[in-house]
């Protein structure tokens, strides 16, 4: 069972659409990151939310962090196929970080 | 630069074996981390060390698997008896300072492990 919940789990949208995923759970983060993975690859890290509330922004992708930090969201504006690939979010705990089972994500040209 | 490199990428074994899973972290990462990742799922945490020490196995999830980082550089996964619940993409990660949640994980691409 895993500990964060992330929505929806697949997702197949057009080039220029915008687009949000999210990761749920009811257990509270230190932190929590986004990543991103691509096939017969690790996953890489997109960013690191620390404070309740927060918003980050990478270029089309801004990241938002719950007030209570149990909850994020990522949201990709006019998706591009290069964005194509599974969204995982983590949240850590102790020495390990805790793993959604991801979005994965098509544009489609 | 060099990143986090694993071997070999792919392992196909028959059940029963023993297998040995091989991750080179980033030089001078204090952190190791092993994750497991079944098909269509996130990674799970296996162990983590700090250096040469084990400091977390919570998340192996049975004593057929060992992970060893002897000299705090190169580490190994090590599982005895396979079974083909086994099967699943073995991930290595490494970071430059000690966990606590902040750090960037530099993750290998992972060994792809089969057994029949």
């Amino acid at each position: 069972t895993q500990l964060l919940e992330q929505s929806p789990q697949f997702l197949s949208i057009q080039e220029g659409e915008n687009l949000t995923v999210y990761c749920n759970s009811s257990s509270v983060f230190s932190s929590l990151q986004w990543y991103r993975q691509e096939p017969g690859e690790g996953p890489v890290l997109l960013v690191t939310v620390v404070t309740g509330g927060e918003v980050k922004k990478l270029k089309r992708l801004t990241f938002q962090f719950g007030d209570a930090r149990k909850d994020s969201s990522l949201h990709i504006t006019a998706a591009q196929p290069g964005d194509t690939g599974l969204y995982l979010c983590a949240g850590a705990l102790r020495n390990d970080m805790r793993f959604g089972a991801g979005t994965r994500l098509t544009v489609k040209p | 630069g060099a990143g986090v490199s694993q071997s070999p990428r792919y392992k196909v074994a028959k059940r029963g074996q023993d297998v040995a899973l091989r991750c080179d972290p980033i030089s001078g990462h204090v952190s190791l981390f092993w994750y497991q990742q079944a098909l269509g799922q996130g990674p799970e945490f296996l162990t983590y060390f700090q250096n040469e020490a084990q400091l977390d196995k919570s998340g192996l999830p049975s004593d057929r698997f060992f992970a060893e980082r002897p000299e705090g550089s190169v580490s190994t996964l090590k599982i005895q008896r396979t079974q083909q619940e086994d099967s699943a993409v073995y991930l290595c990660a490494s970071s430059l300072v000690v966990a606590g949640g902040q750090e960037t994980q530099y993750f290998g691409p992972g060994t792809r492990l089969l057994v029949l």
